[in-house]
């Protein structure tokens, strides 16, 4: 069975500071896609990156990076110089191919100026 | 823009009520979904549509009915629910099953 584990539930953070959201996942399957998800207040799930499981290379968007790692089975994404737009709740998730994403619980991220 | 959109985005209903939440993606995609997030729960999926043909039902509860009448409208009709089914209601839409998720705004229902 898959399963998705964002361990830290809340991160506070003053703006510019750099900020790392972990997740972990587990599945049985060869091929997989992970992804994150980006809830602000308003509630609407943004799509930030999909990633399949034969794609170990580390991505950057602008302030946005993620470094996928299948020897630990992690999928962590860190925010650059963060802003207080930041502030949101940061879901991962996991799609073992034709089946539906499992969510991990999510990280709410706190951005004071 | 959001290439999802939901109607309407908060509803307070009473238990003995019929509504319905409306669902349109202007995307392209031929799967449609119905997610619902309550507080302290993971993101629970309720219904999958692919082609309008419903290919997924996760034991939701009857008092949860799924209508796909095309690939780019989705409705979840409601009927008297229970004041833990306050939530808030993801709609989402794909090309095909195995491609990105796109989600819409939500529905935030409150049952009284």
């Amino acid at each position: 069975a898959q399963k998705v584990t964002q361990a830290q539930t809340e991160i506070s953070v003053v703006e510019k500071e750099d900020v790392t959201l972990d997740c972990v996942y587990e599945t049985r399957d060869t091929t997989y896609y992970l992804f994150w998800y980006k809830q602000p207040p308003s509630g609407e799930l943004v799509f930030l990156i999909r990633r399949n499981s034969f794609d170990e290379q580390n991505e950057i968007s602008g302030r946005y990076s993620w470094n996928f790692q299948k020897s630990t089975s992690s999928f962590n994404f860190t925010i650059t110089a963060s802003q207080v737009v930041d502030s949101a709740v940061y879901f991962c998730a996991l799609s073992e191919g034709y089946s539906t994403l499992t969510f991990g619980k999510g990280t709410m991220l706190l951005v004071s100026p | 823009e959001t290439g999802v959109t939901q109607t309407p985005r908060h509803l307070v209903m009473g238990m003995t009520n019929k509504k319905s939440l409306k669902c349109e993606q202007h995307l392209g995609h031929n799967a449609m979904y119905w997610y619902k997030q309550s507080a302290k729960k993971p993101l629970e999926l309720m219904f999958v549509y692919s082609l309008e043909e419903r290919v997924e039902n996760n034991s939701v509860p009857s008092r949860f009915s799924p209508e796909c009448p095309n690939s780019s409208h989705l409705f979840l009709h409601l009927h008297t629910l229970q004041p833990e089914d306050s939530a808030l209601y993801l709609c989402a839409s794909s090309q095909a099953r195995e491609n990105t998720i796109y989600f819409g705004e939500g529905s935030w229902l409150t049952v009284v």
